[in-house]
């Protein structure tokens, strides 16, 4: 059973280009999540989609930034018009759905795609 | 809202000591915790997760776990460091009470020396 998988894990864009990160869940899972982590800092949540759903986008830059989650393929998290302060390490996770209890489910988490905008 | 401290941004221990990485939460409700770990340059793998049923929690590379709800504690320990240890370790709790969002803590650098 692969992991999650995100490509690419370098990505290089000079400023005000686009930037488009991917992630592949687990098989089976079915919720996905974006973090990033700026250096020297931990994660921050940025947005939560469940298939072709957005379900919390609390955490994104209301401008620039958004997120998918197709019926079929990838997650695609999309950064338009990237500035300096963009650059940071993205990291997506995933976990099983949900059957009717309250606890969490942990998240299982990808190597990372590396942003550097020059 | 949910928030986990974690008190030591790094921590420095001989190799075949003991570990010692402490971390506070603060909640409304009985969360579930947990302890990743991320070796530079790589992503997050999960080291052990309290979801109310024992309170010491055993993960693996031989870490373990203690949640103290009078201390609002889940401190991670390991009886005895290894090189391979060295890596950045973070405690995380649900952001509510469904449980799907994550709250990281800031982080604790950990170094091992010969």
């Amino acid at each position: 059973n692969a992991g999650v998988m995100q490509n690419p894990r370098h990505l290089v864009r000079r400023r005000g280009q686009e930037a488009r990160l991917r992630c592949s869940p687990m098989k089976g899972h079915s919720h996905v999540y974006w973090y990033r982590q700026l250096p020297e800092e931990g994660l921050k949540f940025m947005v939560y989609l469940q298939k072709e759903n957005i379900i919390d986008e609390s955490g994104m830059p209301k401008e620039r930034f958004s997120a998918e989650f197709p019926k079929e393929g990838p997650s695609i998290l999309r950064i338009q018009q990237v500035v300096r302060g963009d650059s940071a390490a993205y990291f997506c996770a995933s976990s099983p759905r949900r059957t009717g209890t309250t606890n969490s489910y942990e998240q299982y988490f990808g190597p990372g795609t590396r942003l550097t905008v020059t | 809202a949910q928030s986990v401290t974690q008190l030591d941004s790094h921590v420095s221990v001989s190799e075949g000591t003991p570990v010692l990485l402490r971390c506070n939460y603060s909640s409304s409700y009985s969360p579930s915790l947990f302890w990743y770990v991320q070796h530079p340059n790589k992503g997050l793998q999960l080291l052990l997760k309290y979801t109310s049923a024992a309170t010491l929690v055993k993960g693996i590379n031989g870490f373990e776990a203690e949640f103290k709800k009078s201390e609002t504690s889940f401190h991670l320990t390991k009886p005895s460091a290894h090189m391979s240890d060295a890596a950045e370790y973070f405690c995380v709790v649900p952001r509510d009470n469904y449980g799907q969002n994550f709250v990281f803590g800031p982080g604790t650098r950990l170094s091992v020396l010969p």
